[in-house]
């Protein structure tokens, strides 16, 4: 079955880090950019960067520079996004996307 | 940097066609592909128009994309609606390799 299944909810304290990891299936995993998107609740859809799972490359959006790692393993085919110095408005669910597919989203909760 | 602009809501009744606009601020809306994604209540985001106007396998053919030079904007239209479509919907384009979303629309159907 084509699909990313993503790692289960997180629950964070400010100034930490969290790292969500995407495992492809179905197809070569080397074949499409993922990309890593959240979504608070009630809110819209922001794109925080992308990955080239072949080369490594990344592209980060500037909001996120300097705060978050996107990283792969492709002996397991899968994607991390790692996100770091936690606050409270990082709280939303983060989904990765590729291919014209997308996991099924991931809970990061940051409180104290 | 542009940004694509969507309206927030639109509504219609079963069995009619609805619209939903996304027009782009600066650039041609010709220049970057653009994707549509459907998001129901709950769920993640599944991709219903790619590449302007192509469909995904087991995407319904009710759902079209195409693009208007004239306007700068692209358009997802959905025919013969059921209740199932009501759902967030998303435009998606590049803006060189970062993805640029719409600010969404939610779609009633009632």
């Amino acid at each position: 079955q084509v699909q990313l299944v993503q790692s289960g909810a997180e629950v964070k304290k400010p100034g930490a880090s969290v790292k969500v990891s995407c495992k492809a299936s179905g197809y070569t995993f080397t074949s499409y950019d993922i990309n890593w998107v959240r979504q608070a609740t009630g809110q819209g859809l922001e794109w925080m960067g992308w990955m080239n799972p072949n080369s490594g490359n990344t592209g980060y959006a500037q909001k996120f520079q300097g705060r978050v790692t996107m990283t792969r393993n492709t002996s397991i085919s899968t994607a991390y996004m790692e996100l770091s110095s936690l606050r409270s408005e990082d709280t939303a669910v983060y989904y990765c996307a590729g291919g014209g597919l997308w996991g099924q989203g991931t809970l990061v909760t940051v409180s104290s | 940097n542009f940004m694509l602009t969507q309206p927030h809501s639109v509504s219609e009744s079963p069995g009619k066609t609805v619209t939903i606009s996304c027009t782009r601020s600066s650039g041609s809306i010709a220049s970057n592909y653009v994707q549509w994604y459907q998001q129901r209540p709950g769920s993640s985001p599944t991709t219903v128009i790619y590449e302007d106007n192509q469909r995904p396998s087991g995407v319904p053919d009710r759902f079209s994309g195409s693009i208007d030079s004239s306007s700068n904007s692209a358009s997802l239209t959905i025919s013969g609606l059921k209740t199932e479509d009501e759902a967030d919907y998303y435009c998606q384009s590049y803006d060189s390799s970062n993805w640029v979303f719409g600010g969404g629309t939610k779609l009633t159907v009632l």
